[in-house]
């Protein structure tokens, strides 16, 4: 089956800064890579995705970029504020068989700091 | 505003002890989820339907039960069987496709 790996586990920037977090992926005929945000307490939010028939994917400071050759897809966080301290899981589904499951990456713990 | 509803938000059972967590979406969606959170941990399947009167084990179905009587229902039972039941526990729901889910604001169930 599938098996998405996801790191840091741990980020921490300054405000300001860029954050990148990097997932990669086993199954070449995956097709569709969500990002979720969960802040403490609650349950994830669904930020950004890309299928398999894009590079990149922008929605103004976040950004999700995939790499089908190297099996890998990043999010990239620009002029990170506080509230975007959270962790964000990675997914990936629709690989062979064609599940609707996703795969979640185990979460990265991102920290930004005023 | 369309979305999905758990509820309570805080659980304390006693051992022993049979709970049903409730999940309801008013977003049409044919496929719900369970999933269970444990600190620091990845997010774990429990149960997923995919339609209504019909149901599949996660990765992690011991000790649970759920039903699926109603689309926008999907009630999950921690029955005294599951060893160690204390967690967080996410309902999600999805269109059908490869789409994204929309998550509850989950239930945090206490053993004590």
């Amino acid at each position: 089956g599938e098996n998405v790996e996801q790191h840091p586990s741990t980020l921490s920037v300054q405000e300001g800064d860029s954050a990148v977090i990097k997932c990669t992926y086993s199954d070449s005929a995956s097709n569709y890579f969500p990002w979720y945000k969960q802040e403490l307490g609650k349950g994830p939010q669904l930020i950004i995705d890309i299928r398999s028939n894009v590079g990149e994917k922008k929605d103004q400071r976040i950004a999700v970029t995939l790499n089908k050759t190297a099996k890998h897809f990043s999010l990239h966080i620009t002029e990170t504020q506080p509230e975007d301290s959270a962790v964000y899981f990675c997914a990936a589904l629709g690989g062979s068989g064609g599940s609707y499951i996703p795969t979640f990456g185990r979460g990265t713990s991102l920290i930004v700091h005023p | 505003d369309g979305g999905i509803t758990q509820s309570p938000k805080y659980l304390f059972r006693k051992e022993g002890q049979n709970v049903t967590l409730s999940c309801e979406q008013n977003l049409n969606h044919d496929a719900m989820y369970w999933y269970r959170q444990d600190p620091g941990q990845g997010l774990r399947l429990i149960y997923y339907s995919q339609i209504v009167n019909d149901f599949q084990k996660g990765d992690i179905a011991e000790g649970y039960s759920v039903s699926r009587e109603k689309k926008e229902s999907f009630p999950l039972t921690v029955t005294s069987a599951q060893k160690n039941p204390t967690a967080f526990y996410l309902c999600a729901s999805a269109r059908p496709g490869y789409y994204g889910y929309t998550f509850g604001s989950g239930t945090r169930l206490t053993v004590v």
